[in-house]
């Protein structure tokens, strides 16, 4: 049982590039979200979805452009990466939003952006 | 604005008991999640609090208070396993989740 998957694990970009970061669930799971997490600071919520053809913006969206054509991938896009970009992408799944049902992560995402 | 409030960095020793301690301030209140995270890994969920009280589950225990907006991980029997980050989040009344910057557990033999 995978659970979350994300690819790549690490990648280095200039400024400037663009490029996709993957998210793929086997849990069946409606709820996918994409976070970053800098040092000294908690995990910020960029996009989430509540089912597949769905998306919303969360705390930090500027700078970034999700699709969920499937429920089971989340697609995180950077169009014109940015230094200030550089961080750890988590993305996570979640069966429902009741209270009491814990997101599920992948393994993370480092992205340098040069 | 919302806010959650952990201690940086603990150290405790191996076998001892560490208690570590959220504080928040959030638009709503849907329940307070705890989260283990070892460095490099991804975050794993621990315990969940909705009503007052005191939850254990093995030697992992969390109390929340909500009329004071404070909760805490109790960790007893400390293993070196144990080092990792200990991350509180609530659940907003939008039902997204606040997350604090995570209290860093070293534990010493």
């Amino acid at each position: 049982n995978a659970g979350v998957t994300q690819t790549p694990k690490f990648r280095v970009l200039k400024t400037g590039q663009s490029m996709t970061l993957l998210c793929a669930q086997d849990m069946n799971h409606e709820y996918m979200y994409w976070y970053r997490q800098d040092p000294g600071m908690g995990l910020r919520l960029i996009h989430y979805s509540v089912g597949e053809g769905t998306t919303a913006k969360g705390e930090v969206p500027d700078g970034y452009n999700v699709s969920r054509l499937k429920k089971q991938n989340f697609l995180l896009g950077l169009e014109s990466a940015a230094p200030s970009q550089t961080s750890v992408y988590f993305c996570a799944s979640g069966l429902t939003v009741d209270s009491n049902q814990p997101q599920h992560f992948g393994d993370g995402t480092r992205l340098s952006i040069l | 604005g919302q806010n959650i409030d952990q201690p940086t960095e603990m150290t405790a020793t191996e076998g001892a008991i560490v208690q570590i301690n959220c504080t928040y301030q959030t638009s709503g209140f849907n329940g307070l999640f705890w989260y283990q995270q070892h460095a490099g890994e991804a975050p794993t969920f621990l315990s969940y609090n909705v009503l007052d009280g005191l939850e254990e589950k093995g030697r992992f225990s969390s109390f929340l208070s909500r009329s004071k907006g404070y909760s805490y991980l109790l960790l007893k029997e400390l293993q070196m396993k144990d080092s990792a980050s200990y991350l509180c989040a609530v659940m907003d009344s939008n039902y997204q989740l606040i997350w604090g910057a995570g209290t860093k557990l070293i534990i010493k033999p």
